[in-house]
């Protein structure tokens, strides 16, 4: 059984910038979750997909969007990157809510 | 709106001490309740959950927690730590009355493990 996996494991880009980011959910999970972790903090829900559709959403700007396939893969996409956004970028796939799997973020620095 | 408040924010403890991370939610009343436990430079891990049924629920690596829901309490065990234990344990809360699908997590507790 494969774990969730996401990529790039670091990225470094330039305020303005335009960023993707790729999860791969577990095996026989349909459901998939971002989330924003700042250094010293717990994660903040930025949305959650369900079969391809957008299921919720957290406190988070339009800037941030997804997608998800009809593999339950699924991109985290930021637009006009700012300072703050610097953070660890989690994704985490489940079945139904017993609880997710993370992957390992990525680390995503904004100069 | 629903939150999650961990008391607190570092556990320093001796090598083979019980200890107790506290957790308490502020929700509807039908929820699900998770500890997850992160280790440096990496994701977050499921500990233990509570769906429903007995009130006290055994996890991984020998902790158990008890949900309290007369004090909206998750509060986490583990009766002899290790040096190994030392991370950073998350509680967090799935409000089912929205659907269930907002999972908010707590700011977290670092545990740090002596010898």
């Amino acid at each position: 059984e494969t774990g969730v996996t996401q990529s790039p494991t670091h990225l470094i880009k330039t305020r303005g910038q335009q960023v993707t980011l790729r999860c791969s959910s577990q095996s026989g999970h349909n459901t998939v979750s971002w989330y924003q972790q700042a250094l010293g903090q717990g994660p903040q829900f930025i949305f959650q997909y369900y079969r391809e559709e957008e299921n919720g959403r957290g406190n988070f700007p339009p800037r941030f969007s997804g997608l998800q396939f009809p593999n339950y893969s699924s991109e985290l996409n930021v637009n006009a990157l700012e300072l703050d956004d610097s953070a660890l970028y989690l994704c985490a796939s489940s079945l139904a809510q017993n609880g997710y799997t993370f992957g390992s973020g990525t680390r995503l620095t904004v100069v | 709106a629903q939150s999650v408040t961990q008391l607190d924010s570092q556990v320093p403890v001796f090598e083979e001490a019980p200890v107790e991370l506290r957790c308490n939610y502020s929700s509807s009343v039908s929820v699900y309740l998770f500890w997850y436990v992160q280790y440096p430079n990496q994701g977050l891990q499921l500990l233990l959950k509570y769906l429903s049924g007995s009130t006290l629920v055994k996890g991984i690596n020998g902790f158990e927690a008890e949900f309290n829901k007369s004090q909206t309490s998750f509060h986490l065990r583990k009766p002899s730590v290790h040096i190994s234990d030392t991370a950073e344990y998350f509680c967090a809360v799935s409000d089912l009355s929205t659907g269930g699908f907002k999972t908010i997590f707590g700011a977290g507790t670092r545990l740090f493990v002596k010898a």
